[in-house]
């Protein structure tokens, strides 16, 4: 069964810290994706990144970044320069199988992101 | 990029009500749409997997005679829950898996059962 744990459920940071939210994931299958959304208050899922089981190279954009280890089963991501637009809950995802990103995500209980000024 | 509506994307109805909420791919087809749940302060979980021209396949916990899922076509997938109440309320979410297996978040529909 698949499983992703995101440990942070609060974070507080001032404006212009560096900040890393944490994921954990487990899973059976060889092949999987991994993903990173965030929901505003508004409710929408924004879609951040996507990652397949195959690619474990770092990703940068602008100031995102993440870090992907198959060897601890965690894709961390980091946001450089906080701002106060990045408060948010994040959340870690995981779909499984058949080198197919479009089946069902299990998601990670989510991070509150909170940037003060 | 591809585009996932629903409607409404708030609805507040009485204890014992019916209420429908739709989920179009507004310009692509799509052959399979998830229903997620979330309440409040919590993370996203998954009802349902609905496929067109089949009968969805439900997750283990969730009512499928309380939440019915109809995917009659390959741009709409309607959830429908039946006799609310008040436990019901939540944030549901669609979303639709594209030709290339992209998968496309809805806005969500926010359900207050009074």
């Amino acid at each position: 069964a698949q499983k992703v744990t995101q440990a942070q459920t609060e974070i507080s940071v001032v404006e212009k810290e560096d900040v890393t939210l944490d994921c954990v994931y487990e899973t059976r299958d060889t092949t999987y994706y991994l993903f990173w959304y965030k929901q505003p208050p508004s409710g929408e899922l924004v879609f951040l990144i996507r990652r397949n089981s195959f690619d474990e190279q770092n990703e940068i954009s602008g100031r995102y970044s993440w870090n992907f280890q198959k060897s601890t089963s965690s894709f961390n991501f980091t946001i450089t320069a906080s701002q106060v637009v990045d408060s948010a809950v994040y959340f870690c995802a995981l779909s499984e199988g058949l080198n197919n990103a479009g089946n069902m995500l299990t998601f990670g209980g989510g991070t509150r992101l909170m940037v003060k000024p | 990029g591809a585009v996932v509506s629903q409607h409404p994307s708030r609805v507040i109805c009485k204890s014992g009500t019916s209420v429908k909420i739709e989920c179009r791919s507004l310009d692509f087809q799509a052959t399979t749409m998830f229903w997620y749940r979330q309440f409040p302060k919590q993370s996203l979980m998954l009802m349902a997997t609905s496929n067109e021209g089949s009968k969805a396949t439900y997750e283990q916990g969730v009512e499928k005679d309380k939440f019915l899922i109809n995917h009659a076509s390959l741009t709409l997938s309607t959830l429908t829950v039946t006799s609310a109440h008040p436990e019901d309320s939540s944030f549901y979410i669609c979303s639709a898996r594209g030709i290339r297996s992209e998968q496309y978040f809805g806005p969500g529909t926010r359900l207050t059962v009074t």
